[in-house]
């Protein structure tokens, strides 16, 4: 009965490295969301996917960031070429629907990224 | 701007008090969810309320949605340390264009002293 599960959890980069964090969604769940929280800021939606596509990306960063959700296997957020603003915790989610609005998205632990 | 405003933002109290916490918005939303997040974890979904008017008891929580499905409370009676966290508000738009997407109020720090 495994919930969303995100690794790494904490995640270390120097400045110019790739971050990569990955999401496996509840079992049986065809969508994935990726957040960030910024501390005073609350979360942020980021991208919404379902399998193979991305649905609605546009509270990512048009540069340096990219994601995926493949048909097999967990979605990948990647950052490219860290900055220290990028520091923050990412947490994905995953629903079953969202029709009707009706929409009860599920978190995991989140990922603390620290670029150095 | 934030789409949705918790107020107030860090509420300090003593056990066995009662407590609420407002959710507002200016927009209409389709459903809005209640979350806990405990420091270093994700939040942890509490309650999603979808009609105008509901209203939803989760022990000694009480959520209600507005008539008009713009705003949101959640009532704790009785208040226990274990309550302490922070208490966030979610809401789905009904713009079919961000049907995705939850909005997140920045959220109320509960600390419940013993």
């Amino acid at each position: 009965n495994a919930g969303v599960m995100q690794n790494p959890r904490h995640l270390v980069r120097r400045r110019g490295q790739e971050a990569r964090l990955r999401c496996s969604p509840v079992k049986g769940h065809s969508h994935v969301y990726w957040y960030r929280q910024l501390p005073e800021e609350g979360l942020k939606f980021m991208v919404y996917l379902q399998k193979e596509n991305i649905i609605d990306e546009s509270g990512m960063p048009k540069e340096r960031f990219s994601a995926e959700f493949p048909k097999e296997g967990p979605s990948i957020l990647r950052i490219q070429q860290v900055v220290r603003g990028d520091s923050a915790a990412y947490f994905c989610a995953s629903s079953l629907r969202t029709s009707g609005g009706y929409n009860e998205q599920f978190f995991g632990p989140g990922t603390r990224l620290t670029v150095l | 701007t934030q789409l949705l405003e918790q107020s107030p933002q860090f509420l300090s109290i003593q056990e066995g008090e009662n407590l609420t916490v407002y959710c507002n918005s200016s927009s209409v939303f389709s459903s809005l969810q209640w979350y806990r997040q405990e420091p270093g974890e994700g939040p942890v979904l509490l309650v999603t309320v979808v009609t105008g008017g509901e209203v939803k008891k989760l022990k000694r929580l009480t959520f209600q949605f507005g008539d008009a499905r713009k705003d949101s409370s959640l009532h704790i009676t009785a208040a226990q340390p274990g309550d302490t966290g922070l208490y966030l508000c979610a809401g789905v738009s009904v713009r079919g264009s961000t049907l995705g997407r939850l909005y997140f109020g920045r959220g109320t720090q509960l600390t419940v002293w013993p």
